[in-house]
């Protein structure tokens, strides 16, 4: 099994701010297995970024996904108020495939 | 506009079956390239992967589950369904279904249903 480790756990920022999360493979995955996801309270997560740095239809130019092998970065280049979330990366390389453990993004 | 409807028990006895079905509407499970699956998400914890189903057949279960998973699809209701047996107080979640592409993101989730394991 694929085990992806996220960091860090929870990241304190501030609206306007950038955000950088991290997410690493136990082993390299191939870029187009690699998605990244938000989850708000009380919802189903939503599509952020797929193929490692695609984004998903309406996802705005803010979000972007970048790396390869066994590293792969979610950034925010600007915090928004509705943007402070949890956020999952997500493997595919091996079905069913699996999920990181999640990065928190709080307002500080 | 695709979407998925999940339905079933929202209690489950410990060491009885859990069973969840989902329902799509808006496409057609039958004939389908994309991977139709299960992912539950305990209170308060992150997401876990539980399994899929590819061409009204073949099946991808999580390692640490598979001994009491079993997926399977029913194309004359287009629904697909999840049973999890001998389950434990640790099987407490909200579980989705979700309709996978190829590639393995996700760009449809239903809305989750609550099931919890108490006697």
């Amino acid at each position: 099994e694929i085990v992806l480790t996220q960091s860090p756990g929870t990241l304190s920022l501030s609206p306007g701010e950038r955000a950088t999360l991290s997410c690493r493979a136990s082993q390299s995955i191939s870029s187009p297995f690699l998605a990244w996801y938000q989850q708000k309270p009380g919802q189903a997560p939503r599509l952020l970024i797929y193929g490692a740095s695609s984004r998903a239809t309406g996802i705005p130019d803010r979000f972007s996904g970048s790396g390869s092998g066994t590293d792969f970065t979610l950034s925010i280049s600007r915090l928004e108020p509705e943007d402070f979330a949890v956020y999952y990366c997500q493997q595919f390389a091996r079905s069913p495939g699996t999920f990181g453990q999640g990065t928190k993004v709080e307002i500080k | 506009q695709l979407q998925l409807q999940e339905s079933g028990p929202g209690l489950v006895k410990p060491s009885e079956t859990l069973s969840l079905t989902c329902t799509v509407s808006g496409g057609s499970i039958s004939g389908s390239t994309h991977f139709w699956g299960w992912i539950r998400q305990p209170p308060g914890k992150g997401l876990e992967c539980i399994g899929n189903i590819y061409n009204s057949g073949t099946t991808y279960y999580n390692p640490s589950l598979k001994s009491r998973v079993t997926i399977s699809v029913d194309t004359s209701k287009n629904q697909f369904s999840l049973k999890l047996s001998s389950v434990t107080a640790s099987d407490t979640a909200i579980y989705y279904c979700a309709r996978q592409a190829p590639g393995g993101y996700i760009y449809y989730w239903g809305q989750g249903t609550l099931v919890t394991v108490s006697s």
